[in-house]
C-alpha cells in the first residue's frame, strides 16, 4: 500500500524559532499533498493543500507567511512553523494524494513550542 | 470548515459486541470515506462509498449511506479491542480535478473493553 512517511515524529522548539516538518511519499507520486492540524481529541483541520511546482493554498484563517509550504518534488513537501508561539503547539498531519479518491496519511508530528 | 458530525461522540462496549457509528454531512457529495486514528498516530483509510452506493462491506465493517438523508453509518461487528480508536468520516464534495479536499467530521471516540 500507499506509505507516508513524517520527519519528525516529535520536536520541542523554543518560541520564536522555526520548525521544519517532512512529508515523503515512499512509494509513489503524490500529486497533491494536504498539511492539517489536529488538537486534542478534535477532528482534522485543513491548513493548506499544495501541488509540486506551484504554491500552496491555503484554508481561511491560516497564516501563510507563518506556515510555510513547499512541495519541491513529487515525493517530499515540506511544512515551516516560522516564529513558533506556544500557540501552535499542535499535532500535524500530512496526507498525500494521487489524486484519485483516497488520501494517504503520514504518522503525524507533535510539536511542543516551549 | 467541519461539516460532517459524527454520532455518538463517545462509544464505550465489551469485546464481541457490535460498535454503530453514526455520520452526518451537510452539502452535496462524490464520496463519503471512513478513517481511523489510533492515538496520537496518523490517519488509516478503511473504507470508502460512492455517492451512487448504498451500503458497502469490508472484512467487519460495513458502511450505509443515505444522501436523502445526508448522512453514513459504519458498523464493525464482533469488535476486538484493537478496534479501540478514534473513528472520522470525510466527506469529497469536490469537482473533478487533483485537489480532492476532504471535509471532516468530529470523529466518534471508540472504546471496546476486553
Amino acid at each position: 500500500g500507499a506509505v507516508v512517511s513524517q520527519h519528525p515524529s516529535r520536536v520541542i522548539c523554543k518560541s520564536g524559532t522555526s520548525v521544519k516538518i517532512e512529508c515523503r511519499s515512499l512509494d509513489f507520486q503524490a500529486t497533491t499533498m494536504f498539511w492539517y492540524r489536529q488538537f486534542p481529541k478534535q477532528s482534522l483541520m485543513l491548513m493548506a493543500t499544495s501541488n509540486e511546482g506551484s504554491k500552496a493554498t491555503y484554508e481561511q484563517g491560516v497564516e501563510k507567511d507563518k506556515f510555510l509550504i513547499n512541495h519541491a518534488s513529487l515525493t517530499l513537501s515540506t511544512l515551516t512553523v516560522t516564529s513558533a508561539h506556544p500557540e501552535d503547539s499542535s499535532f500535524y498531519i500530512c496526507s498525500a494524494s494521487l489524486g484519485h479518491l483516497e488520501q494517504y496519511f503520514g504518522p503525524g508530528t507533535r510539536l511542543t513550542v516551549t | 470548515s467541519q461539516q460532517g458530525e459524527e454520532d455518538p461522540q463517545a462509544l464505550s462496549i465489551q469485546e464481541g459486541e457490535n460498535a454503530t457509528m453514526n455520520c452526518s454531512y451537510k452539502t452535496s457529495i462524490n464520496n463519503l470515506q471512513w478513517y481511523r486514528q489510533n492515538s496520537g498516530r496518523g490517519l488509516v483509510h478503511l473504507i470508502l462509498i460512492r455517492s451512487n452506493e448504498r451500503e458497502k462491506h469490508s472484512g467487519r465493517l460495513r458502511v450505509t449511506l443515505d444522501t436523502s438523508k445526508k448522512s453514513s453509518s459504519l458498523l464493525i461487528t464482533a469488535s476486538r479491542a484493537a478496534d479501540t480508536a478514534s473513528y472520522f468520516c470525510a466527506t469529497d464534495g469536490s469537482e473533478r480535478g487533483n485537489n480532492r479536499k476532504l471535509i471532516w467530521g468530529l470523529g466518534t471516540s471508540l472504546g471496546v473493553n476486553p
